[in-house]
């Protein structure tokens, strides 16, 4: 596929357990994005990557989030000690270069921490 | 602080009449800005954009009108159609270092046959 995707599509996990999400961008593209959608609001960002280099992780809402791009393309988000706060979409998109601003999303993972 | 505005949580149109979906912005930073459209279970799909230095722009039935002194942008669509019921989201990105965008909570726009 040509397309962003994204694994897995849905997850359940029990208040305290680690997740790990993973996205696959569109293949050469040097910027890749994650953003947070809690029910009813529009996508929040949480971190950039340009190819491996993690430039910006501003938007990360807890030091129980990391994110990492080690060879720059397949990217993993994880969430150490689920909280129920954190049930959400997750979404990545990645864009062909550093200075483009269209950005092309993954279809997301739905979080659910009960 | 919401700085990507969309006053209007939904939007019901007849097929064949135009639909105008409203976003209001705050941040004067603000350079470029786009439309999002999404379905149900998928990924927002990237519709039209505009940069700051434009009024107008426009593909097919779309057209995006910004007016910077207002701090707000539409979105036309004529004529609607069923298949353009989704959820739109208007997005803003000031450049600066990584191009992040800042999305509005969103527009659902019922196109009824």
């Amino acid at each position: 596929g040509a397309g962003v995707s994204q694994s897995p599509r849905y997850k359940v996990a029990k208040r305290g357990q680690d997740v790990a999400l993973r996205c696959d961008p569109i293949s050469g593209h040097v910027s890749l994005f994650w953003y947070q959608q809690a029910l009813g609001q529009g996508p929040e960002f949480l971190t950039y990557f340009q190819n491996e280099a993690q430039l910006d992780k501003s938007g990360l809402p807890s030091d129980r989030f990391f994110a990492e791009r080690p060879e720059g393309s397949v990217s993993t988000l994880k969430i150490q000690r689920t909280q129920q706060e954190d049930s959400a979409v997750y979404l990545c998109a990645s864009s062909l270069d550093g200075v483009s601003y269209e950005q092309y999303f993954g279809p997301g993972t739905r979080l659910t921490v009960t | 602080d919401q700085q990507v505005k969309q006053n209007s949580p939904s939007l019901s149109v007849q097929e064949g009449r135009i639909s105008i979906l409203n976003c209001d912005y705050t941040n004067s930073m603000f350079d470029y800005f786009l439309w999002y459209k999404k379905y149900p279970a998928e990924g927002p799909t990237f519709l039209i954009s505009i940069s700051s230095i434009k009024d107008k722009n426009e593909d097919g039935r779309f057209t995006v009108f910004l007016n910077k002194s207002a701090k707000h942008l539409s979105l036309h669509i004529v004529p609607s159609q069923p298949g353009d019921s989704a959820v739109y989201f208007c997005a803003a990105s000031d450049g600066g270092s990584n191009y992040k965008l800042t999305f509005g909570k969103g527009t659902l726009l019922t196109v009824n046959p």
